[in-house]
């Protein structure tokens, strides 16, 4: 348990469907973050919030909308996608938004677009 | 631009067998360099974290270290359990952005 959770762990989704992430941390942490990992490519930071603002949007199509009601949950609105999303993705948070603090991670949430 | 380089890219070892895994980075001011353990079709799980060079962290069979322009992750006596992709990361270094960059990783395999 890494005290950072996400829904749902799996998701099958249309190109025309629309759906959401959940990510959820419980250590008092005031930074999340959301990362893509695709097949034989590093985590692509997507976004980052940092005291549910967001600092950070890493040149990430429209079809990818975060949102972050409080410094304790994360969501990632997904529309209109394409098969080439088809991916990990990962929410991870810290203590601030300095980079000088270790980030932990959920376990994911494995994405499939057909 | 920030970059991480990790070899090899994929590492067989025998149980008991010692090696070492090599992180290259390039950033414009050091602020910290991330050491990650990935399980398949998990997140990462946070190892260690080195601030100046000649820095050493120690857990387990596992021993970090760095240099101005790389880390090494040594694995002393590895066992079967220690199997996983390891993930090498730095801060992002442009103008006060947040996050990390990340390494493509080592994939270790410890053979019985």
């Amino acid at each position: 348990e890494t005290g950072v959770t996400q829904t749902p762990r799996h998701l099958v989704m249309g190109m025309t469907n629309k759906k959401s992430l959940k990510c959820e941390q419980h250590l008092g942490h005031n930074a999340m973050y959301w990362y893509k990992q695709s097949a034989k490519k590093p985590l692509e930071l997507m976004f980052v919030y940092n005291f549910k603002e967001q600092t950070e949007n890493n040149s990430v199509p429209s079809r990818f909308s975060p949102e972050c009601p409080n410094s304790s949950h994360l969501f990632l609105h997904l529309h209109t996608l394409q098969p080439e999303d088809s991916a990990l993705y990962l929410c991870a948070s810290s203590l601030t938004g300095t980079a000088n603090t270790e980030a932990f991670f959920g376990q994911g949430t494995r994405l499939t677009v057909v | 631009e920030d970059q991480v380089t990790q070899s090899p890219e994929a590492l067989r070892l025998q149980e008991g067998e010692s090696s070492s895994l090599n992180c290259s980075y390039t950033v414009s001011g050091l602020r910290g360099l991330f050491w990650y353990r990935q399980d398949p079709g998990k997140g990462p799980e946070f190892l260690f974290t080195l601030y100046s060079a000649g820095e050493e962290k120690e857990k387990e069979r596992l021993k970090a270290t760095l240099t101005k322009k790389e880390s090494f992750l040594h694995i002393t006596a590895p066992k079967p359990e220690d199997s996983a992709t390891y993930l090498c990361a730095v801060p992002n270094s442009g103008g006060g952005a947040d996050g990390l960059t990340f390494g493509k990783g080592t994939h270790l395999i410890i053979q019985p």
